[in-house]
């Protein structure tokens, strides 16, 4: 069992907007603002899409956003496109001792 | 360009250790910290650990701490991971990962390995 709780899958079509939920508690994601979120298409290395809750690295689409409330952080997805159909993984700092945690992942099906 | 370059795959039986490079290039090694992150088939991802390739100090996963071992060769801006006491739930994708902010551990990983696959089967 992953210490952060993902939804197994989401899904969309085209054009719409989805949201991830990840849901942790207030030794990790409500503690602290570095929350991460990672793309994975099959075969392929993770990439970054949102670190410290909101932040888009260089290169990012704007459609990407990420927000936190409390012990749960989100990842939205607007203007779906058929690219963004993948795994997507939350990951928060958890303090000194446990360190870092991953969420479960969530496979997002654009329709 | 920044990258991390692993090595290749591995078979190991079950009892057997194995360690992983990680060959960095395009920026300063000793400026970021190295996570290793694993992914069992069809599995999501686990967290091993961190290194400060600058100090050489490591922080493990409580899960892995006394069967993994984290090192660097500065000279050759070289990660590694030695995973000992393999069983067969250890078959994954292992992949190295730089950490986002200079220094820091905790930031996030914004630059990943192709992965390495580890088997153990005997």
């Amino acid at each position: 069992q992953s210490a952060l709780t993902q939804p197994a899958s989401v899904s969309g079509s085209p054009g719409q907007s989805i949201t991830i939920s990840c849901t942790g508690t207030s030794s990790d994601v409500g503690s602290y603002n570095l929350v991460s979120w990672y793309q994975q298409h099959p075969g392929k290395a993770p990439k970054l899409m949102i670190y410290e809750v909101s932040k888009r690295p260089s290169g990012v689409s704007n459609r990407f956003s990420g927000s936190k409330s409390g012990n749960t952080a989100s990842l939205t997805i607007s203007g779906l496109q058929a690219e963004d159909e993948a795994d997507y993984y939350c990951c928060s700092y958890a303090g000194s001792s446990t360190y870092v945690v991953f969420g479960g992942g969530t496979k997002l099906t654009v329709l | 360009q920044v990258q991390l370059v692993q090595s290749g795959a591995e078979v190991k039986k079950p009892g057997a250790s194995v360690k992983v490079s990680c060959k960095a290039s395009g920026y300063t090694f000793t400026g970021y910290y190295m996570h290793w992150v694993r992914q069992a088939p069809g599995q999501g991802l686990e967290w091993m650990g961190w290194i400060n390739p600058n100090s050489g100090g490591t922080n493990y996963a409580q899960k892995f701490q006394g069967r993994v071992t984290m090192t660097r060769d500065t000279s050759i801006s070289t990660a590694y991971m030695e995973l000992s006491r393999l069983r067969s739930d250890d078959t994954a994708v292992y992949y190295c990962a730089r950490d986002l902010w200079p220094g820091r551990g905790d930031y996030g990983m914004d630059v990943w390995g192709q992965g390495t696959t580890v088997t153990v089967s005997s």
